[in-house]
């Protein structure tokens, strides 16, 4: 069975921490992305890549890089935490090449920045 | 700027009636149109989707009805039952953008047995 396995389940930092959010994907899959859900908004795309190396902008990048050093691993950083950075993440991955592809996600990561 | 505008926010149906979750887009560029549903404690998992060139798609009790001139669609849940409890997501991409999704702001559904 495909699965994305994101690290934490909750996470709790104060304001101004670094952090380090994993995810990671055991399907070989090419494109891996990074989203938001906050109740209301929906899911929002912070940063997506489509293959080692590679990094692009989402719709909401501010505050927040990536890193893509291996295929099956997509991080998400938060270089000062801030309390409005509170919410759920969720990594998503997808194979590249097939038209529409269909997104397959973790179980997601509540942070907390206190 | 919403892309995808979804309504309504949550919606609560009886066992064996119908939900019906709308969603809108501006983009015209958009030409494919998936649905995913999300349990609590997971993350979203596609349930059924279409392309424009057709006006409906079914499988099993979901429908999605498309009219492409309002630039709309709208997901039917048949005969719902309590497992089909959840959240739900429309959500539109462009063919070549390699699955770089715009989902709408999500629908919390409740089905009481």
């Amino acid at each position: 069975d495909v699965k994305v396995t994101q690290s934490s389940r909750y996470l709790v930092k104060r304001t101004g921490e670094k952090v380090f959010l994993e995810c990671v994907q055991d399907m070989d899959h090419e494109n891996m992305f990074w989203y938001r859900q906050d109740p209301g908004l929906g899911l929002r795309l912070i940063y997506f890549s489509y293959d080692v190396k590679m990094k692009e902008k989402g719709d909401i990048p501010e505050g927040y890089s990536v890193s893509r050093e291996k295929k099956e691993r997509f991080s998400l950083i938060l270089e000062s935490a801030s309390t409005n950075q509170t919410s759920m993440y969720l990594c998503a991955s997808s194979l590249a090449g097939a038209v529409n592809e269909k997104l397959f996600f973790g179980s997601g990561t509540q942070l907390s920045v206190l | 700027q919403q892309q995808v505008k979804q309504s309504p926010q949550s919606l609560i149906v009886q066992k064996g009636g119908i939900s019906i979750i709308n969603c809108a887009y501006e983009n015209t560029a958009f030409d494919y149109f998936p649905w995913y549903q999300q349990f609590p404690g997971k993350g979203p998992a596609l349930l059924i989707a279409i392309r424009p060139d057709v006006s409906e798609k079914k499988e099993g009790r979901f429908t999605i009805s498309f009219n492409k001139s309002a630039k709309q669609f709208s997901l039917h849940i048949m005969d719902s039952q309590p497992g089909d409890s959840a959240t739900y997501f429309c959500a539109a991409s462009i063919e070549t953008s390699g699955s770089r999704l715009t989902f709408g702001e999500g629908t919390q559904l409740t089905v009481n047995p």
